[in-house]
């Protein structure tokens, strides 16, 4: 059961921006780092934000995150077709004791 | 090259056990967390587990805690998972994950192995 909660899909025109959110709470967004993967079809996840809004080396800067409050999002510009991929948020839950994912949305590239 | 793969996948009776590897190489393992994470057929991930670099902190979800055993050899560079009371629901793809700093930030993953519970 997820408790992070994000779009089912998001689609975009290469060239376009995307923008996903993920809505959690005060236990985990709200008080812990946000993380996004980004999970290519038949491949394990790979992280693509850290900590909020650091994107590891090798990620373009397309790519690009941010936090409000008890929700985040994830920002992809300048949309390409090997975009097409399921994206998932992720925090640390207090009251759980655990991490939690988001529900997870899928790019589409129109 | 850091690297990740699991292995111990495979079909089981429900109610069966199962144990689970994740044979680290490329860089210390005992400096470093390390997860369990899931994902069922055609579903989203799933945590699991996590234990820290010593051992000395350990957490497992709810769906599996009782059932589910994380445990780590940091000399053989190694982490398991022993999986006991095994159900149909636990049936995925379990990917062993590095936890880079903090808890969550899963910076490195190994290519996964499946657990299928059937009779």
């Amino acid at each position: 059961q997820s408790v992070l909660t994000q779009p089912p899909s998001a689609s975009g025109t290469p060239g376009q921006r995307v923008t996903i959110s993920c809505s959690g709470s005060s236990s985990n967004i709200g008080s812990n780092y946000v993380f996004w993967f980004q999970q290519l079809p038949g491949t394990a996840p790979k992280l693509l934000i850290y900590r909020n809004n650091q994107r590891p080396s090798g990620v373009p800067d397309r790519f690009s995150g941010s936090r409000s409050g008890t929700s985040a999002s994830l920002a992809i510009s300048g949309l390409r077709s090997e975009d097409e991929a399921d994206y998932y948020c992720a925090a640390w839950d207090d009251s759980l004791s655990g991490c939690v994912f988001g529900t997870g949305t899928k790019v589409n590239v129109l | 090259e850091v690297q990740l793969v699991e292995s111990g996948g495979g079909l089981v009776k429900p109610g069966g056990s199962l144990r689970l590897s994740c044979a680290a190489s490329g860089f210390t393992l005992s400096n470093y967390s390390m997860n369990w994470v899931r994902q069922a057929p055609g579903k989203g991930l799933e945590w699991v587990s996590s234990i820290s670099s010593s051992s000395s902190y350990i957490y497992y979800a709810d769906s599996v805690k009782g059932r589910f055993t994380i445990s780590r050899d940091n000399a053989k560079n190694s982490m398991y998972l022993q999986m006991n009371s095994l159900r149909a629901e636990d049936t995925a793809v379990y990917y062993c994950a590095r936890d880079a700093s903090i808890w969550g930030e899963f910076d490195q993953w190994g290519q996964g192995t499946l657990v299928t519970v059937s009779s």
